[in-house]
């Protein structure tokens, strides 16, 4: 079964708001990626979190693994239409990524 | 533009064809992956090869078959499907076989069984 689940599935943002979406997992993960997935397109690998407390930072967004390497978030500032579509974390180990079910992000202009 | 090429990027087929999927990558990529996404849901791993050997088989049932020719090519050849394989199949690449390195993904070819 899966073993990182996302909340919320759904976000529907205002343009301009923040949100944050989190990835949980029962076991200790061995290291987290991000993909972001547009509508009708594919996986588009964002960044890799590697380290306990790890905080990395793409311009408006902000990935954190958290100190158990139980969790990650991604919170992303001044939403905007381009934000539009799936975020995904998946559990990176062995040669294998296992995806969490998504949060499908809507913005509303 | 993505780095790895699926083609075709549609295909219909009837539940007693014989189809065949194709990824083509020249990054220099030596792992290669086949996904399975339904509509609204995560991508399934399939399977994994590693240095053109099969490394990897999620348990998928034997009408879906990998072939690794090269360290650019890979394929899925499809036989006797059901209506419920309908899905989009990606194709994925990472320089090695590691879970410690982040995937490049094709567009995927969207397969509909009549």
């Amino acid at each position: 079964g899966q073993q990182v689940m996302q909340i919320p599935q759904y976000q529907h943002v205002q343009e301009g708001e923040d949100f944050t979406t989190y990835c949980n997992s029962s076991t200790t993960l061995s290291n987290i990626q991000w993909y972001k997935q547009r509508p009708g397109g594919h996986p588009v690998f964002l960044i890799q979190l590697v380290k306990s407390g790890e905080v990395k930072k793409q311009k408006r967004l902000t990935f954190q693994f958290g100190e158990a390497k139980k969790n990650s978030s991604l919170h992303i500032t001044a939403t905007q239409t381009t934000d539009v579509g799936t975020y995904f974390c998946a559990e990176a180990a062995g040669n294998k990524l296992t995806f969490g079910g998504g949060t499908r992000v809507l913005v509303k202009p | 533009d993505t780095e790895v090429t699926q083609t075709p990027k549609h295909l219909v087929m009837g539940m007693t064809n014989k189809k065949s999927l194709k990824c083509e990558q020249h990054m220099g990529h030596r792992a290669m992956y086949w996904y399975k996404q339904k509509a609204k849901k995560p991508p399934e791993l399939m399977f994994v090869y590693s240095y053109e050997k099969l490394s990897i088989n999620e348990s998928v049932p034997s009408r879906f078959s990998p072939e690794c020719p090269n360290s650019s090519l890979l394929n899925l050849h499809l036989h006797a499907l059901q209506p419920e394989d309908s899905a989009l199949y990606l194709c994925a690449s990472s320089p090695r076989g590691l879970g410690n390195q982040p995937q490049h993904f094709g567009d995927g070819t969207r397969l509909s069984i009549l």
